[in-house]
């Protein structure tokens, strides 16, 4: 089945400075790559996400990068705010929707004022 | 539109008890699922349905957890008898039969402790 690593566990910026998460995956046949953030007590949240005919994707100060042949992408968050403080996962899915999901054990980022 | 709706939110029982998670997805998703997850994990996928069918039950510990989805809409989600390993946050999900894919909306969760 699917393996999904996610580097680093924790993660700790200035506040403004940017901030990277990255995954890999071991299914070549996974096709869609969501991103979840997790406040503390709170349910995982779609932050955003791509899928495998793409290379990367941006929402304002959120991008998402893949790379196909490596078998890895990556979160960009830039000029980090405090409330940007949460659990980051990453999950690597296929099928037409969602599908099955595996997901990364987590990033928690601390943005510091 | 309402989001996905479970109960209850928190649930503490002995070991060797029954316990039910309940479930209502979002209007109109076709897929639903249930998730752990433990402390400091990502979520695991213990069964995904498809409408009423379960396509994939692989992770689902058969001896203990069952679940059903009658009228492929709200689901229930059964341990018994439980185990002290089983203390974790049960997460349900659902999502659209779209190409485009939308990800999963979750509901709040349930956090199972086994005393």
């Amino acid at each position: 089945g699917e393996n999904v690593e996610q580097h680093p566990s924790t993660l700790s910026v200035q506040e403004g400075d940017s901030a990277v998460i990255k995954c890999t995956y071991s299914d070549s046949a996974s096709n869609y790559f969501p991103w979840y953030k997790q406040e503390l007590g709170k349910r995982p949240q779609l932050i955003i996400d791509i899928r495998s005919n793409v290379g990367e994707k941006k929402d304002q100060r959120i991008a998402v990068t893949l790379n196909k042949t490596a078998k890895h992408f990556s979160l960009h968050i830039t000029e980090t705010q405090p409330e940007d403080s949460a659990v980051y996962f990453c999950a690597a899915s296929w099928g037409a929707n969602a599908g099955k999901s595996t997901f990364g054990d987590g990033t928690t980022l601390t943005v510091k004022p | 539109e309402a989001g996905v709706v479970q109960s209850p939110r928190y649930k503490i029982i002995e070991k060797k008890q029954p316990v039910a998670f309940w479930c209502n997805p979002i209007s109109g998703h076709n897929t639903l699922y249930w998730y752990r997850q433990n402390l400091g994990q990502g979520p695991e996928l213990l069964i995904r349905y498809e409408n009423e069918e379960a396509v994939d039950d692989s992770q689902l510990p058969k001896d203990r957890f069952s679940a059903e989805r009658l009228k492929g809409v709200d689901s229930t989600l059964k341990i018994q008898p439980a185990e002290l390993g089983d203390s974790a946050v049960y997460l349900c999900a659902s999502s659209r039969y779209i190409g485009t894919g939308s990800g999963y909306t979750f509901g709040s969760g349930t956090r199972l402790t086994v005393v």
